[in-house]
């Protein structure tokens, strides 16, 4: 298996453009979690899927960010309107059910300008 | 919520001398903590984890212990090696969910 696989790798915008990172897991696996990493707050859950389904967004920041998974191998996180301290290393990672091993993605590094 | 706090936030070692990382949590219902390495730029890879039923697990030179009654848990590693120069952390979540990592660890191994 290719692992998760993330999209793109790096990404530099300007303030108050719109950003999608993309995200698939790893076939077979039904849990699906969002992860920002910075130097100051560490690394931080945004939200995690099961099935497809949001179960926990209570990290996402604000109302600018927002996360769907139309699929099982399919997930986008956007950023709309994009903001300078949104800059930060931005981590997808997948489990399967009964195991609760993340594996990450390599995750998409943001600038935002 | 959960809340993981560890220790140190720095550490150098002694090529060949053991290192030892604490973790702490909050939640008594988590049942399930993993240790993560990410080297510099890359993605945050699994090292080792433990499940609540277990006190101890080993996987050649590194090992985590786990104190239920104290909610701690610690990542040992013996023998250290240049290229375990990375930065830890440590996670604690219930049943696959709620994960909640720890701020990290930079270990540094001197040759």
């Amino acid at each position: 298996d290719a692992g998760v696989i993330q999209s793109p790798r790096h990404e530099v915008t300007e303030m108050g453009q719109e950003v999608t990172l993309r995200c698939k897991p790893i076939s077979g696996h039904d849990y699906l979690f969002w992860y920002r990493q910075t130097m100051m707050r560490g690394l931080e859950l945004l939200i995690y899927f099961n099935n497809n389904v949001p179960i926990d967004d209570s990290g996402m920041p604000e109302d600018r960010f927002s996360a769907k998974m139309p699929n099982a191998s399919f997930s986008t996180l956007k950023i709309q309107p994009s903001e300078p301290r949104d800059s930060a290393v931005y981590f997808c990672a997948s489990s399967l059910r009964g195991e609760e091993t993340q594996y990450f993605g390599p995750g998409t590094r943001l600038l935002v300008l | 919520g959960e809340n993981v706090e560890q220790h140190p936030s720095t550490l150098s070692v002694q090529e060949g001398d053991s290192a030892v990382i604490k973790c702490t949590y909050s939640d008594s219902a988590s049942n399930y903590f993993p240790w993560y390495k990410q080297e510099l730029g890359k993605r945050p890879q699994l090292i080792i984890d433990i499940r609540s039923n277990v006190g101890e697990k080993k996987d050649q030179r590194i090992a985590v212990t786990l104190n239920k009654t104290a909610k701690h848990f610690s990542l040992h590693i013996t023998e250290t090696q240049p290229e375990d120069s990375a930065v830890y952390f440590c996670a604690a979540s219930s049943y696959g969910q709620n994960f909640v990592f720890g701020p990290g660890t930079r270990l540094s191994v001197l040759p």
